[in-house]
């Protein structure tokens, strides 16, 4: 099956700076990303939408000066977090929908990426 | 946009039935999919519907009603490893990207 990894799996960052978040997909071109949020015990938040060689598209109430995306590649979209406080502590997850697969309504989701800001 | 619902949490017996329902208000359907997450982990495909009907696979089924917007994942044999919250997603021709929105999940809890 399709595989997608994300890196670093856990980073712990101080207030005001900026963490870097990877999303590759391995073994598949993805024209499109997603970048989702997770607060403990709750579900799953798009933040953003990722397309390869344009601009991300961003949902409501997500600082897209803040969460800056590239999607430089059909295999690399990259999420930094700006200027991070304690409230951007989240589980971050990115999936990518293939474009080669015959399975092309699946997003294949990464492993995410437990951000701690302190 | 979407509406959907699913119940916040559910516990159940080893080697038991479950069923969790999910209902759903969309304008443009384009189906409906079932995730599973365990804590600290991504979520993993488990399903997808898109015509009306039942789909088994496994100790897992899920069936779609487009017409009530209405779907359930029934888990048979229930293990302990089933606990874990369960996510239902739908696909709406409206939105870019094949963006899929999700509900609030189900949290499941085995008991022996």
């Amino acid at each position: 099956g399709a595989v997608v990894s994300q890196h670093p799996s856990r980073v712990i960052c101080k207030s005001g700076t900026s963490v870097k978040i990877e999303c590759r997909s391995l073994d598949f071109q993805a024209t499109t990303m997603f970048w989702y949020r997770q607060f403990p015990k709750q579900s799953l938040m798009l933040m953003a939408t990722s397309n390869e060689g344009s601009k991300a598209t961003y949902e409501q109430g997500v600082e897209k000066d803040k969460f800056l995306i590239n999607h430089a590649s059909l295999t690399l979209s990259t999420l930094t977090v700006t200027s991070a406080h304690p409230e951007d502590s989240s589980f971050y997850i990115c999936s990518a929908l293939s474009t080669t697969s015959g399975v092309s309504y699946e997003q294949y989701f990464g492993p995410g990426t437990r951000l701690t800001v302190t | 946009g979407q509406n959907i619902d699913q119940p916040t949490e559910m516990t159940a017996t080893e080697g038991a039935i479950v069923q969790i329902n999910c209902t759903y208000q969309t304008s443009g359907f384009n189906g409906l999919f079932w995730y599973q997450q365990h804590a600290g982990e991504a979520p993993t495909f488990l399903s997808y519907n898109v015509l009306d009907g039942l789909e088994e696979k496994g100790r897992f089924s899920s069936f779609l009603s487009r017409s009530k917007g209405y779907s359930y994942l029934l888990l048979k044999e229930l293990q302990m490893k089933d606990s874990a919250s369960y996510l239902c997603a739908v696909r709406d021709t409206n939105n870019a990207g094949n963006m899929l929105t999700f509900g609030g999940g189900t949290r499941l809890m085995v008991k022996p």
